[in-house]
């Protein structure tokens, strides 16, 4: 079963504006992640937060998380064309060894 | 460095042939892991390796078997290909700050 579930689905929205995206999950973590999917390729690596970090930047990424809530979201700011693709969070359970992903939103950014 | 590659790229099976997925890492990491991704749906943990020499089960293991007789290496075996196993295969490795590293996938379509 999917340990975290993201919202929206799918997102489109104009270049410059923000894109954010949401990801709740269901038992305790030492880390969540992100994660991007180009069309057709493997997945990248874009942030990680441990279970005792509130937030986090990384250039225009902005990641939150409320493990009171079991919530995490994504702040993609001043959105770009080159951002369309498909987000992925992931969680570490305590013993960190492997992670288990969400079903992903798809975000489309347009000229 | 050459990051994670797999083998093949794609791959068109009738039921009931075998074959076998190779996936190699340069990074020297410890961790590895076969997932597979179906449409709409977030990638699902097959096996994984935590080592050379060792294996476990991930979420949906049925019909997979796997192999670590080299840290680089992690082999991904259908002994009997079923038309449920058309998938997206992917491979990753994880680095000791707890980011995974994806291959390209394999596309596999089984008739």
């Amino acid at each position: 079963s999917q340990q975290g579930e993201e919202d929206p689905q799918a997102l489109s929205i104009q270049e410059g504006e923000n894109a954010t995206m949401n990801c709740s999950y269901k038992t305790s973590i030492n880390n969540l992640q992100w994660y991007r999917q180009n069309s057709g390729r493997g997945l990248v690596h874009l942030i990680l937060i441990r279970s005792n970090e509130r937030e986090k930047h990384s250039g225009r990424l902005r990641v939150t998380l409320d493990t009171s809530k079991k919530s995490s979201s994504l702040l993609i700011t001043a959105s770009r064309a080159a951002d369309t693709a498909s987000y992925f969070c992931a969680t570490a359970p305590p013993a960190a060894s492997k992670l288990t992903f969400g079903t992903g939103t798809r975000l489309q950014v347009t000229l | 460095n050459a990051g994670v590659t797999q083998t093949p790229k794609f791959r068109v099976l009738k039921t009931g042939q075998s074959m076998t997925l190779l996936c190699a890492q340069d990074m020297n990491h410890e961790y590895m892991y076969w997932y597979r991704q179906d449409p709409g749906m977030g990638l699902r943990l097959i096996h994984y390796s935590v080592g050379e020499g060792t294996t476990a089960k991930g979420e949906v293991p049925d019909g997979y078997n796997v192999s670590r007789l080299k840290k680089q290496n992690f082999l991904l075996g259908l002994e009997s290909a079923a038309p449920s196993q058309t998938s997206v295969y992917f491979c990753a490795s994880m680095s000791g700050n707890y980011e995974q590293y994806f291959g390209p996938g394999t596309r596999l379509t089984v008739t």
